[in-house]
């Protein structure tokens, strides 16, 4: 059990356009999600905590009209990288909580802005 | 701000070798896990300590939680060369659940 999914897995796009990522548990339901960004050969950056029905909490410097976060379903959370630009590039992980503030987390998602 | 500092950062060994890897914090935390990470993937978590004392083994691996939740270790023994990649503590403080990662330990283990 415990097993988190996201997609894509891998996006390459254009500078301005739009990327959404999505995270789902996939055997448990999870009311508390969490946005990382991590570079090479770095630990991960927490961005967000997304909340099932109610607004994402973001951490310090990150932009929430850069990073939109919806928490739709308790087994589906979305990352949206608006306008994307070069500096966007980046590796996303989500996690997904279950009991005992356990984290798992995705396979991640590799995102390249041309 | 909670802090919690990993060491080494870097560890290059022999197979066969043990090791140890070290997380410290001034912070008490509810709940310590460990993770390890492969490249291009995401962190598995390898188990979640929650008493201070406890002491949990999976395999070769074995993990230690300070007396006082404060700190924590990872020791391996007879290092395999699958054993290589990047080890993440991480800890849970207070009243959220969030995540406070230390900065992880790149082991590589040589055949």
């Amino acid at each position: 059990g415990a097993v988190v999914s996201q997609h894509p897995s891998w996006v390459i796009c254009k500078s301005g356009t739009s990327v959404k990522i999505e995270c789902r548990s996939l055997d448990f339901q999870a009311t508390t999600m969490f946005w990382y960004r991590q570079f090479p050969k770095q630990s991960l950056m927490l961005m967000a905590t997304s909340n099932e029905g109610s607004k994402a909490t973001y951490e310090q410097g990150v932009e929430k009209d850069k990073f939109l976060i919806n928490h739709a379903s308790l087994t589906l959370s979305t990352l949206t990288v608006t306008s994307a630009h070069p500096e966007d590039s980046s590796f996303y992980i989500c996690s997904a909580n279950r009991e005992y503030n356990e984290q798992f987390f995705g396979p991640g998602t590799r995102l390249t802005v041309l | 701000t909670q802090l919690l500092e990993q060491s080494p950062q870097f560890l290059s060994i022999q197979e066969g070798e043990n090791l140890t890897v070290y997380c410290n914090s001034s912070s008490v935390f509810s709940s310590l896990q460990w993770y390890r990470q492969e490249p291009g993937e995401g962190p598995v978590l390898l188990v979640t300590v929650v008493t201070g004392g406890e002491v949990k083994k999976l395999k070769r691996l074995t993990f230690q939680f300070g007396d006082a939740r404060k700190d924590s270790s990872l020791h391996i023994t007879a290092a395999q060369p699958g054993d290589t990649g990047l080890y993440l503590c991480a800890g849970i403080s207070g009243g959220y659940n969030k995540l406070i990662f230390g900065a992880g330990t790149r082991l590589a283990v040589h055949p």
